[in-house]
């Protein structure tokens, strides 16, 4: 079954400094995969999403994502952390069972030092 | 103008309760979802509407009941409540199918069973 990994509990950055979260996941075919950021106390918001394409996903926020099928990984960048990017993120795939069906990695909460 | 809005934000309740979420979207999706968040931040969906009919129910105890009345709204039934029932619970909502186009979700539910 289709699974997703952040190996990652929680980060910690510098503001100013760069930012990689990293995600794996275990699929079949060609995943379907999405980045989203959960503020505390809120829902989640979508940052960006993959399923085919350039390899190299734009988002909001000043986010992006690569996705290497050989390392059946789809890490999340950034280049210069905001203090107001501290917040939980989460990787997710599309599952092969359901159109419909997401399939959450457990988060990475990213703390970010002034 | 909130895309997804759940009802209560809060809710705390005794254990053997009976209680409903209400969720309502404004987007004008077909389909729309309830997952479950537990203290690990750990997302699992419970259930999907599509155009008013079920199309996702996954292992949920038979003690949570999902309604839809119409495309716009799905509501949560839990009886009995438990100690285990203690999460967030997220409405969220997708045009079509979630895995292509991705989710959006309300600001969730905090469930305290006491």
């Amino acid at each position: 079954a289709q699974s997703v990994t952040q190996p990652d509990i929680h980060i910690t950055v510098s503001e100013g400094a760069s930012l990689e979260l990293r995600c794996n996941y275990s699929y079949g075919a060609t995943p379907y995969l999405f980045w989203y950021v959960q503020s505390p106390g809120q829902g989640l918001q979508l940052l960006l999403k993959y399923f085919s394409g350039d390899t190299l996903v734009q988002g909001i926020k000043g986010f992006e994502a690569e996705f290497k099928r050989s390392q059946s990984s789809f890490n999340l960048r950034k280049p210069s952390v905001h203090w107001s990017d501290a917040a939980e993120y989460f990787c997710a795939v599309g599952a092969e069972d359901s159109s419909y069906k997401l399939i959450f990695g457990s988060g990475t909460r990213l703390l970010v030092r002034p | 103008d909130t895309a997804v809005s759940q009802t209560p934000k809060y809710l705390v309740t005794q254990m053997g309760n009976d209680k409903s979420i209400k969720c309502e979207q404004n987007l004008g999706h077909d389909t729309m979802y309830w997952y479950k968040q537990d203290s690990k931040k750990f997302l699992k969906i419970m259930f999907s509407y599509n155009n008013k009919e079920l199309i996702i129910n996954e292992t949920v105890p038979n003690r949570f009941s999902p309604k839809s009345p119409d495309k716009a709204h799905l509501n949560l039934h839990i009886n009995s409540l438990e100690l285990g029932d203690s999460a967030v619970y997220f409405c969220a909502s997708s045009q079509g199918t979630g895995v292509v186009y991705g989710y959006t979700f309300g600001s969730g539910t905090r469930l305290t069973v006491v």
